[in-house]
């Protein structure tokens, strides 16, 4: 069965620094990847997907995220972290069986120190 | 600016009552959608649905129905509300396509007690 795993429950990272959050996914085409956001309070927003082409693939708010076929992983970047990144990350993967069912990881909570 | 709206942000009910969460959008999507997020989880689809009075069942639609009078409104209802309903709901919509961006709706946090 397909699945998504984000092997970080929680991350810190001070204000400025770089961030990586992970994504495995278990799949045996190319997948459809998405990574969404959910700031406190509010409904998921989508950061940045990928279909096909470039692996590399740039957001919205400074993400961005590279598809590695070889390791099954989708992972997030941003160069410098704000205090206003901290929210909740979730990386979903399209299922084969379906052209609009996500399967989504178990989420990556993000604190961001002053 | 797209908007997805849910009737409640915060909700308490009593075991056994019948619960219904309203969802409505403005974009005229095709598709919408019922999640479940629960800690540990992320989220879990319910219910779907595709066009007025379509929909199809998702991972978890055991004690929920729904149901799509209209487009640009999905209701979720719990028949009989237990405390294993206790969650996060969460409503989205897209247009028809594949994969096509999901607008969420800021949460339903449902407490059955």
């Amino acid at each position: 069965a397909q699945s998504v795993t984000q092997p970080d429950i929680h991350i810190t990272v001070s204000e400025g620094a770089s961030l990586e959050l992970r994504c495995n996914y278990s799949y045996g085409a190319t997948p459809y990847l998405f990574w969404y956001v959910q700031s406190p309070g509010q409904g998921l927003q989508l950061l940045l997907k990928y279909f096909s082409g470039d692996t590399l693939v740039q957001g919205i708010k400074g993400f961005e995220a590279e598809f590695k076929r070889s390791q099954s992983s989708f992972n997030l970047r941003k160069p410098s972290v704000h205090w206003s990144d901290a929210a909740e990350y979730f990386c979903a993967v399209g299922r084969m069986d379906s052209s609009y069912k996500l399967i989504f990881g178990s989420g990556t909570r993000l604190l961001v120190r002053p | 600016d797209v908007k997805v709206t849910q009737s409640s942000r915060y909700l308490v009910k009593r075991t056994g009552e019948k619960v219904f969460l309203e969802c409505v959008q403005d974009m005229d999507h095709e598709n919408m959608f019922w999640y479940r997020q629960d800690p540990g989880l992320g989220l879990r689809l319910i219910y779907f649905s595709y066009d007025v009075k379509m929909k199809e069942k998702g991972d978890i639609p055991e004690g929920y129905s729904v149901s799509r009078e209209k487009k640009e409104r999905f209701s979720l209802i719990l028949e009989s509300a237990s405390t294993n309903q206790t969650s996060m709901y969460l409503c989205a919509s897209s247009l028809i396509g594949t994969f096509n961006e999901q607008y969420f709706g800021p949460g339903t946090r449902l407490t059955v007690t």
